[in-house]
């Protein structure tokens, strides 16, 4: 196990809903990492928090957003969802945004988008 | 839209038997890293490559990064049914570690 935990592990929402996901990051680590990885595919980034700022965003919507807390741990939400936002969401995290810093995955958030 | 093209897509392999995995884009990366997924799993790290040309051996996997920095490759010597799994590269541009995923290798190896 990494220490980054993810909730919920799975979840259904109708299109045009929005959805918050949760992440925990590893104890010690400043920075989550979001991505998006559709069924058969690589992750996607999405955006990166590190010490609760925003640093660094991939080809995303707006509808995507998310916010760091003072413990480091994050928040993704998507509004107005549609049908390809269908997906296993990806939180990791790490000690700071250099190079070599090895980044730990959670379990992932699987979402259905009906 | 992936940066990272990877080889084959799927894979399916006897136990024993020796395969690579490419890693190609058109751009330069400042650091690459190897991962395994497994089903219901985050990918998990195997690997960080830096410098153009180096070589890594890790037990039965060597990885290698281009000498441009824009391709990689991951060798398995004497596959075993435990090496089953998702491959993915990852390329970092820049000096941070926000990554870009490969499409992925799936392999399976049979006993």
């Amino acid at each position: 196990e990494t220490g980054v935990t993810q909730s919920p592990t799975h979840l259904i929402k109708t299109r045009g809903q929005q959805v918050t996901l949760r992440c925990s990051s590893q104890s010690g680590h400043n920075t989550v990492s979001w991505y998006q990885q559709a069924l058969g595919q690589g992750p996607q980034f999405i955006f990166q928090y590190y010490r609760e700022e925003e640093n660094g965003r991939g080809n995303f919507p707006p509808r995507f957003s998310g916010l760091q807390f003072p413990n480091y741990s994050s928040e993704l939400n998507v509004n107005a969802l549609e049908l390809d936002d269908s997906a296993l969401y990806l939180c990791a995290s790490s000690w700071g945004v250099q190079i070599n810093t090895e980044a730990f995955f959670g379990q992932g958030t699987r979402l259905t988008v009906v | 839209t992936q940066l990272l093209e990877q080889s084959p897509q799927f894979l399916s392999i006897q136990e024993g038997e020796n395969l690579t995995v490419y890693c190609n884009s058109s751009s330069v990366f400042s650091s690459l890293q190897w991962y395994r997924q497994e089903p219901g799993e985050g990918p998990v790290l195997l690997v960080t490559v830096v410098t153009g040309g180096e070589v890594k051996k890790l037990k039965r996997l060597t990885f290698q990064f281009g000498d441009a920095r824009k391709d990689s490759s991951l060798h398995i010597t004497a596959a075993q049914p435990g090496d089953t799994g998702l491959y993915l590269c990852a390329g970092a541009q820049g000096g941070g570690n926000q990554f870009y995923f490969g499409t992925g290798t799936s392999l399976t190896v049979i006993p």
